[in-house]
This record gives C-alpha cells, sequence and structure tokens, in this order.
C-alpha cells in the first residue's frame, strides 16, 4: 500500500522551462511535506517543505504547492538549470521529528 | 566532516553472511533513522532511534535486521543471514529537535551503504 505516490518515473524539459513534478498521497494524517533531491550516488539531500497549514512555499527558483482536498502536492522549478537533473523524491510525515514516507521518484533531465 | 557518514560505502557479501553497516551522524542529532533504498525506488523506512532509545523498529523486514545506538550517537545496522533481497542501498539520516513552530521535518542523509548479496 503505497501511501505517496509520484506517477510520473521521468520528466524532460528544455533549459530555462518549468519543470512541474507532481505527487499523491493517501494518509490524511500527513501533515509535512518535504521535497528530496538526489544526484546518483549520493544521499538525498532536502530541497523545500511544507506544512499542512500552508497552501505554497516558495523558495528561490523552487515552489511546493499543498492542495489538501486532493491530497495532491507539486513542486515547480523554473527557470530549470541543467544541474537540476536528478531525482526528486516526494516524502510526508504524520507529525514533527516523525518518520518520512517516501515517494518512487522521479528523474527529471533538464537539457540544454 | 560536518555530514553524515557511513561506512563502508560498498559492500559485497556472499548469501547467509552477516554484515554490518556503521553510521555516524551530525554531532549533536538527537534523531536517527534507517533506510533501505532498492534499485529504481524511494526509501522505505527501517527503524528511529531518539538518542540511544530505539523508539520504532516497525520497517525492520525481518528478525534478520537488528540495529542498535547504545551511546546515542553511532549507531550500526546489522543484517544477519544475509539473502539476495537484501541488497539495496543503506541509508542512515539524522536530525535535531526544533520547536514545531520552524520544524521543516528536514533529515540529513549519509551517501548510503551500498549492499549487494551474491
Amino acid at each position: 500500500d503505497q501511501q505517496v505516490k509520484q506517477n510520473s518515473p521521468s520528466l524532460s524539459v528544455q533549459e530555462g522551462r518549468i519543470s512541474i513534478l507532481n505527487c499523491d498521497y493517501t494518509n490524511s494524517m500527513f501533515d509535512y511535506f518535504l521535497w528530496y533531491k538526489k544526484y546518483p550516488a549520493e544521499g538525498p539531500t532536502f530541497l523545500i517543505s511544507i506544512s499542512s497549514i500552508k497552501d505554497k512555499n516558495e523558495d528561490g527558483r523552487f515552489t511546493v504547492f499543498l492542495n489538501k482536498s486532493a491530497k495532491h502536492l507539486s513542486l515547480h522549478i523554473v527557470p530549470s538549470q541543467p544541474g537540476d537533473s536528478a531525482v526528486y523524491f516526494c516524502a510526508a510525515a504524520v507529525a514533527a521529528g516523525n518518520k518520512l514516507t517516501f515517494g518512487g521518484g522521479t528523474r527529471v533531465l533538464v537539457k540544454p | 566532516g560536518a555530514g553524515v557518514s557511513q561506512s563502508p560505502r560498498y559492500k559485497v557479501a556472499k548469501r547467509g553472511q552477516d554484515v554490518a553497516l556503521r553510521c555516524d551522524p551530525i554531532s549533536g542529532h538527537v534523531s536517527l533513522f534507517w533506510y533501505q533504498q532498492a534499485l529504481g525506488q524511494g526509501p522505505e523506512f527501517l527503524t528511529y532511534f531518539q538518542n540511544e532509545a530505539q523508539l520504532d523498529k516497525s520497517g525492520l523486514p525481518s528478525d534478520r535486521f537488528f540495529a542498535e545506538r547504545p551511546e546515542g550517537s553511532v549507531s550500526t545496522l546489522k543484517i544477519q543471514r544475509t539473502q539476495q533481497e537484501d541488497s539495496a542501498v543503506y541509508l542512515c539520516a539524522s536530525s535535531s529537535l526544533k520547536g514545531l513552530a520552524d520544524y521543516t521535518g528536514e533529515l540529513f542523509f549519509g551517501e548510503g551503504s551500498r549492499l549487494t548479496v551474491l
């Protein structure tokens, strides 16, 4: 039973355009949502997060949107850069400090 | 270094061997998590420590898996009688407890230990 799903395994986008990554969840108890970025042979690194009391959080080129009624969140990267090429994981937690439940990841390729 | 350190980075074991994977978290971090990441999938939770107390081990797949953090800092994940399905990257992550007002849920991950069981 996958509680966090990323339905697009891969995404290809031209440099300078917008990348939109989607994530759906089933557990209504999830309270915090995070995006991690992973390069090959490295551990995941934290990108951006949002708590359930908000519907948007922005950090530079990265914006996360949360739609609680649809149990859906998305990550927007604009403008996309070649260095953004990586695997992006969506993750959720039921409470602060609690374990994270991850989606399966979306591989992003930004073409120069 | 200042980050989470894991060793060994790569481990090849014959089926039936025991392995031990080490995690050195960021100094002062109270919480420590172990995750298992199979090829092409997202990390899956194994177990969680707060200081030396193992508060959640619900993700350990079998009683062949055992984790400890005896002094509340370094942790070891031990896998007994390894099987081929144990082949994966084992990720360790740590975090500091923060107040709810500014908590981001961020975990700091190590580079992982890649286990291959032949």
